[in-house]
């Protein structure tokens, strides 16, 4: 069981918008910054967001981010086939002094 | 630009031992926390254990008292000694590079290398 709480899996067609959520506590996502990653099929993970909603170079600003308290969410417009992946969240949490990871949203584009 | 290039990973029987490493490039790797994360096949991220540029170490309570992070600046190289392994220990190994500072992002990622534990 994972210390944050993502949706399994989530789809939507091309073209169109998704969000997908991640649920923490006081100790971990309201009290550190969120980010978020992308893994296609076989690769390592890729870093989309950081400090909850900035962009590293390269990244298009189709993909989005924002916090609110316990919970964050990454946004994605304009899908693309090719944004088929395992999409996770990751903080730090300050009671465990470790770094935890949502469970992973499975983004399928229909 | 950055390189991360794990190493170490293989089969080793249950109970056994195994010393992962990680060799750092493309950045100044004394300025850097690096962390190793795992996935075990078919699972999610699991982050294992981290250590900052000072030398601070943490682990995640999967690991700890099994597991020793470690890195040498001098060869800007990572380590992760893990000993009593069992099959829940089975996975790619990631190394990470963080943002900076222990509980910072992790920005950039190697390739990863499988560690199965089997008899």
């Amino acid at each position: 069981q994972s210390v944050l709480t993502q949706p399994p899996s989530v789809s939507a067609a091309p073209g169109q918008k998704v969000t997908i959520s991640c649920s923490g506590s006081s100790s971990n996502i309201g009290d550190n910054y969120v980010s978020w990653y992308q893994q296609l099929p076989g690769t390592a993970p890729k870093l989309l967001i950081y400090e909850n909603n900035k962009r590293p170079s390269g990244i298009p600003d189709r993909f989005s981010g924002s916090k609110s308290g316990t919970s964050a969410t990454l946004g994605i417009t304009g899908l693309q086939t090719g944004d088929e992946a395992d999409y996770y969240c990751g903080t730090w949490d300050s009671s465990l002094s470790a770094g935890v990871f949502g469970g992973g949203t499975k983004l399928t584009v229909l | 630009e950055v390189q991360l290039l794990e190493s170490g990973g293989g089969l080793v029987q249950p109970g056994g031992s195994l010393r992962l490493s990680c060799a750092a490039s493309g950045f100044i790797f004394t300025s850097y926390a690096m962390s190793w994360v795992r996935q075990a096949p078919g699972k999610g991220l699991e982050w294992v254990s981290g250590i900052s540029s000072g030398g601070s170490t943490y682990y995640a309570d999967s690991v700890k008292g099994r597991v020793t992070i470690s890195r040498d600046n001098s060869k800007n190289t990572l380590y992760l000694q893990m000993n009593s392994l069992g099959a829940e220990d089975t996975a790619v190994y990631y190394c990470a590079k963080t943002g900076g500072y222990i509980s910072s992002w992790w920005g950039d990622w190697g390739q990863g290398t499988l560690v199965s534990v089997s008899s």
